[in-house]
C-alpha cells in the first residue's frame, strides 16, 4: 500500500536547539498535515497544507509542501520541553478514485533535554 | 465548539464481555472515524461513517462493531475481544469524507482516546 517515509524516527535535542523532520513518498499528495500527540492523549492537529510550496508557520512551528507535491517538513524553532512527543505527518493522496483516506508516517519521537 | 468527546478515559473487560467507546462531536462535521493505535506507531483506519453511513471498513474482526445513531454520535462496540486488541481507540471527525474537495474536509479532529486493555 501506499506509505510515507518519516524521518528521523527519533531525537534527542538540548532545550533551545531546532528541529527538523519530514515525510516524503513517491506517491502525490494534495494535502500534508501535520500532528502532535503527547502521551496518552490523541493527536493535535498543529498545521495543514493544501497547496505545492505553501510555507505556512504556527508560533515557532513551520511546515512546508513540497514543490513536487511528494514531500513536507516541519521545523521547530528554539525547542522547549513542552515540545516533547510525537509528530505525526499524514497526506492525502492524488489518485484515481481516491476516497480522502489519510495515510499517516510512522512518527518522530521527540524529547527536549532542559 | 472544537473538541470530540471520548468516553470511557480507560476501559478494562475480560474477552468474554460486552462494552461499548462512546464518541461525541458538535462541530457539524459529517464524517467520523475510529482508529486503533498501538503504542509509539501511528493511528491506524477502522471505520468511517459519511453522512452516518458506514462508508470504509478497514477489514476489521466482527467483534468491533460500530454504530452512528445521528451525525453527532459515534460508537464502537465490543463483544468477545482478544487481548491483542488492547490499544488506544481514537474517534476523529471531519467535515467530510472524500476525495478531490475543498482545503480542509478531510482534516482530522481527534478525541483524547479511550485506553483498553483486554484481559
Amino acid at each position: 500500500g501506499q506509505q510515507l517515509n518519516q524521518s528521523p524516527q527519533s531525537m534527542f535535542i538540548q532545550e533551545g536547539e531546532d528541529v527538523s523532520m519530514n515525510c516524503t513518498s513517491s506517491s502525490i499528495f494534495n494535502t500534508w498535515l501535520w500532528y502532535k500527540q503527547d502521551p496518552g492523549e490523541g493527536p493535535v492537529l498543529l498545521i495543514a497544507l493544501y497547496k505545492a510550496g505553501e510555507l505556512t508557520s504556527n508560533g515557532r512551528l513551520t511546515a512546508q509542501f513540497g514543490i513536487t507535491r511528494k514531500d513536507s517538513f516541519l521545523n521547530i524553532s528554539a525547542s522547549i520541553p513542552s515540545d516533547v512527543g510525537i509528530y505525526f505527518c499524514a497526506g492525502q493522496l492524488i489518485v484515481s478514485g481516491n476516497t480522502g483516506k489519510l495515510i499517516f508516517g510512522q512518527g518522530t519521537t521527540l524529547q527536549v533535554k532542559p | 465548539d472544537t473538541e470530540v468527546t471520548q468516553t470511557p478515559k480507560h476501559l478494562v473487560m475480560g474477552m468474554t464481555n460486552k462494552k461499548s467507546l462512546k464518541c461525541e462531536q458538535h462541530m457539524g462535521h459529517r464524517a467520523m472515524y475510529w482508529y486503533k493505535q498501538k503504542a509509539k506507531k501511528p493511528p491506524e483506519l477502522m471505520f468511517v461513517y459519511s453522512y452516518e453511513k458506514l462508508s470504509i471498513n478497514e477489514s476489521v474482526p466482527s467483534r468491533f462493531s460500530p454504530e452512528c445513531p445521528n451525525s453527532s454520535l459515534l460508537n464502537l462496540h465490543l463483544h468477545a475481544l482478544q487481548p491483542e486488541d488492547s490499544a488506544l481507540y481514537l474517534c476523529a471527525s471531519s467535515p467530510r469524507y472524500s476525495g478531490g474537495l475543498g482545503a480542509g474536509a478531510n482534516v482530522l479532529t481527534f478525541g483524547a482516546g479511550s485506553r483498553l486493555t483486554v484481559l
